[in-house]
């Protein structure tokens, strides 16, 4: 099967611009999530969909990022505007569960975003 | 405060022996463990998930245990191979829903 699709893989922008990751999670997958990853730390989680609606999005910076789910399949994550401290990786995966539960959870290879 | 810790250095065996990474935690009362191999510029990829009532889990040569009294989890790769080289993350299902809370990582090198 297809893996969890994710793009750009690298992004390079100017400070106080705006950007936006695109996720594809792999086909039947209800959950859906997003992760930053910062140098030398383990991910940490933004936001997770349930089909599309948000579960959890207590550790998103709403004043400047937001992300969507529509229709349930395919995300977006936008970060607008960006400052220097969002230089990370942004990992999109995705999980079978659709009724909660922990299970694994299939990452994508991330978009690396360098602000400057 | 709520706190996962693995590692903080940087593990360095030979090959045919056994890795054993660590991870701590407090203040958490998880219901499952997982554990994740990090390639550099690649996602995740899951290896094992134990959950609180198992004390341990084997799948090839890996082996996941989890005391939740000392609220700790080991990792071990038994015949270790210069192909087992990565960063190791373990992670703590904290609500049962799938929400991961991640520990910083091990870097594991095997030397041949």
């Amino acid at each position: 099967e297809a893996g969890v699709a994710q793009s750009p893989r690298y992004k390079i922008i100017e400070k106080r611009q705006s950007v936006a990751f695109w996720c594809n999670p792999i086909s039947g997958h209800a959950t859906l999530y997003w992760y930053q990853q910062i140098l030398g730390q383990g991910p940490k989680l933004l936001i997770q969909f349930q089909n599309n609606g948000v579960v959890d999005d207590s550790q998103l910076p709403k004043d400047r990022f937001s992300a969507e789910r529509l229709k349930g399949v395919d995300s977006t994550l936008k970060i607008q505007p960006a400052k220097l401290e969002d230089s990370a990786v942004y990992l999109c995966a995705s999980s079978l569960e659709r009724t909660g539960g922990s299970g694994e959870q299939f990452f994508g290879p991330g978009t690396r975003l360098t602000v400057l | 405060s709520q706190k996962i810790e693995q590692n903080s250095e940087a593990l360095n065996i030979q090959e045919g022996k056994t890795a054993t990474l660590t991870c701590n935690y407090t203040n958490y009362s998880p219901a499952y463990l997982q554990w994740y191999r990090q390639d550099p510029g690649r996602g995740p990829v899951f290896l094992l998930l134990i959950r609180e009532n198992e004390k341990e889990k084997r799948k090839e040569r890996l082996k996941v245990t989890f005391d939740t009294t000392l609220k700790q989890s080991l990792f071990h790769i038994t015949a270790s191979q210069p192909a087992d080289s990565a960063t190791y993350l373990c992670a703590l299902d904290v609500n049962q829903g799938g929400k991961l809370i991640f520990g910083q990582g091990t870097e594991l090198s095997v030397k041949p």
